[in-house]
């Protein structure tokens, strides 16, 4: 059971060149989420897909869009990538037990030049 | 103003001390309210969910106060392994809104 799982680990840009993150979930998890984390400012929901066929805008989606493939993928495209969107972006899945507890992947470091 | 407000530290404490963290929301509509630990250059991970009552993990417990919007984190007997950035997280009605402190960081020194 490998959980939530990223790809890729890290990545280099170019402004203006576009790139997709993968994201990976086989807990059979309803709910998928794309944040970025900044220093000092905390985790932000970029979007999220409540369910399969679903996305939804979060705090800070521009710039951004997503697919929600099938039940366990969820992918972040960037399509003209700006120095602004370096970051930490972490991919998480949701089940509700009472209430929604998120379990995240490992995240992908990524840096535009 | 932010959602959810937590004190970044940083909290320096002796093996074995106790130590409590609070974090404020501005939304009186959040329902339901965590806590996760984050280490350095990982991913957040859960801790805990607080629930109204209040709840006990072995030396961790977590206490909500709807009333003045806040949520609290209480570590006793800390250990070296404690040392981490501890984040409070609210859910709003939606279900799917989460909205993250910035994070608590904690060291642990023997």
């Amino acid at each position: 059971n490998a959980g939530v799982t990223q790809t890729p680990k890290f990545q280099v840009l170019k402004t203006g060149q576009s790139m997709t993150l993968q994201c990976a979930q086989d807990m059979n998890h309803n709910s998928m989420y794309w944040y970025r984390q900044d220093p000092g400012m905390g985790l932000r929901l970029i979007y999220y897909s409540a369910s399969e066929g679903t996305t939804d805008k979060g705090e800070v989606p521009n710039g951004y869009n997503v697919s929600r493939l099938n039940k366990r993928e969820f992918s972040l495209r960037l399509e003209s990538a700006a120095p602004s969107q370096t970051s930490v972006y972490f991919c998480a899945s949701s089940k509700y037990r009472g209430t929604y507890e998120q379990y995240f992947g490992p995240g992908t470091r990524l840096t535009v030049t | 103003r932010k959602e959810v407000e937590q004190d970044p530290g940083p909290f320096n404490v002796p093996e074995g001390a106790t130590v409590a963290f609070n974090c404020t929301y501005s939304n009186s509509a959040s329902q339901s309210f965590f806590w996760y630990r984050q280490d350095c250059r990982k991913e957040p991970k859960l801790l805990m969910s607080v629930y109204s009552s209040g709840n006990e993990d072995g030396r961790f417990t977590a206490q909500l106060n709807r009333a003045s919007q806040y949520i609290s984190l209480l570590i006793r007997d800390s250990k070296l392994s404690d040392s981490a950035t501890y984040l409070c997280v609210v859910n709003f009605l939606t279900g799917n809104q989460f909205y993250f402190g910035t994070g608590t960081s904690l060291t642990v020194i023997p």
